[in-house]
């Protein structure tokens, strides 16, 4: 089946620095999503980005399709970037989406 | 908007008894999908509708587990004969287009 992988699995930053996640997938995806997850909190959808980049606020995403990666950058985190980042993709043989590990952040004060 | 609404936000039940769990999707979506997170497992998908038709189950335990949608505005997910291993955050996602919009999960926790 397919396979995510999302490095590093974890990742302490001091407020004010940039991160880079990486998302691997082991087939073509034709959805990929990026999700953040607060502890005890619902998946919220960062971004919907199957190929290409997009920006929003100080996050960017960046899909090379026929690479099987993605990423994610954040810029002048913030301690409220704390969380998990989570990686999903499917491809055409079904609908489901098939998740990362996560990367876990915390963004010291 | 209200999102995906899941319910109840927690649920304690004993070994061998029966948990309900509910999701009313967003209004409008025609896919609903319901995935469980565990410390250990991670995110798993459990078992997809599309206008309301079972079209993946492929993530179902298959003895105690089922699902249904008898109608667009909600989806239950049952399980008979809890064990301890089904403790988890069962989540329920909807969706239009591409992108899935999640809920906020139903914690169940198995004594």
């Amino acid at each position: 089946g397919q396979q995510v992988q999302q490095s590093p699995a974890s990742l302490v930053l001091q407020e004010g620095e940039n991160a880079e996640l990486q998302c691997n997938f082991s087939s073509t995806a034709t959805r990929l999503q990026w999700f953040y997850q607060h502890p005890g909190g619902r998946l919220v959808s960062l971004f919907y980005n199957p190929s290409g980049t997009k920006h929003t606020g100080r996050l960017t995403s960046t899909t090379v399709t026929n690479e099987r990666r993605s990423s994610l950058h954040i810029s002048s985190s913030q301690t409220t970037d704390s969380g998990t980042y989570f990686c999903a993709m499917n491809n055409n043989a079904g609908a489901k989406l098939t998740f990362g590990g996560g990367t876990r952040l915390t963004v010291r004060p | 908007n209200a999102g995906v609404i899941q319910t109840p936000r927690h649920k304690v039940t004993g070994k061998g008894q029966e948990a309900t769990l509910w999701c009313e999707p967003i209004s409008g979506h025609s896919a609903v999908f319901w995935y469980r997170q565990t410390i250990v497992q991670g995110l798993e998908f459990l078992t997809y509708f599309r206008n309301q038709a079972p079209i993946d189950d492929s993530g179902m335990p298959k003895e105690r587990f089922s699902a249904q949608m008898p109608n667009q505005s909600h989806s239950t997910l049952k399980i008979q004969s809890t064990q301890p291993q089904d403790s988890a955050v069962y989540l329920c996602a909807s969706r239009t287009g591409g992108e899935q919009y999640f809920g906020p999960g139903t914690r169940l926790t198995v004594l």
